[in-house]
């Protein structure tokens, strides 16, 4: 299965501390993009990195991307209690027509006031 | 506009009856996706269409039918469902077939 895997499945934190959420994958991509679903509702895009890229930020999120290991992470920092939610890799393998994104389980982020 | 409506939010159907649910966005979008989610799980790819053409079909049953109007307007049919077809249907689009993709809301679709 070209199936993301995250790692943990579960995470529990407190309001202000980090939290660092992998993803590891099986086949070559183009590119990792990383989305938050909170419970029961519709996916939203956090942030996307190509495969020529090791590094990304976007405002309190960074994600890296080591493809040698077929890895990456996403690190959030000075959580809130709004964090609070799934968090999926998704990862593009696919070329011309044959485009989708594949999907890892999932991290569930609790994020305690 | 950066936002894709699904309709309806709730969808109770029993096995014989024959309902639709509908996805619209209005960003220019040529790629449009139909995914299935059960709880606790990644969202599984069902139906991908771009330029309002079919081009993958991830070997979803029968009973569910897909069908784009038109640029804006995603639809899929639903007969003859089973128990296990309850699931968050969810739909998305994205600019062109590669990139991040917009989410709908989703309809949580029940099947007594």
């Amino acid at each position: 299965s070209q199936q993301g895997e995250e790692d943990p499945q579960a995470l529990s934190i407190q309001e202000g501390e980090n939290a660092t959420m992998n993803c590891s994958y099986k086949t070559s991509i183009n590119n990792l993009q990383w989305y938050r679903q909170n419970s029961g509702r519709g996916l939203v895009h956090l942030i996307l990195i190509r495969s020529n890229e090791r590094e990304k930020h976007s405002g309190r999120l960074r994600v890296t991307l080591d493809t040698s290991k077929k890895s990456s992470s996403l690190l959030i920092t000075a959580s809130r209690a709004a964090d609070t939610a799934s968090y999926f890799c998704a990862t593009d393998h696919s070329g011309g027509s044959n485009y989708k994104l594949t999907f890892g389980k999932g991290t569930l982020l609790t994020v305690n006031p | 506009d950066t936002e894709v409506t699904q309709t309806p939010k709730h969808l109770v159907m029993g096995m014989t009856n024959k309902k639709s649910l509908k996805c619209e966005q209005h960003m220019g979008h040529r790629a449009m996706y139909w995914y299935k989610q059960k709880a606790k799980k990644p969202p599984e790819l069902m139906f991908v269409y771009s330029y309002e053409k079919l081009s993958i079909n991830e070997s979803v049953p029968s009973r569910f039918s897909p069908e784009c109007p038109n640029s804006s307007l995603l639809n899929l049919h639903l007969h003859a469902l089973q128990p296990e077809d309850s699931a968050l249907y969810l739909c998305a689009s994205s600019l062109l077939l590669t990139g991040e993709q917009y989410f709908g809301p989703g309809t949580r679709l029940t099947v007594t």
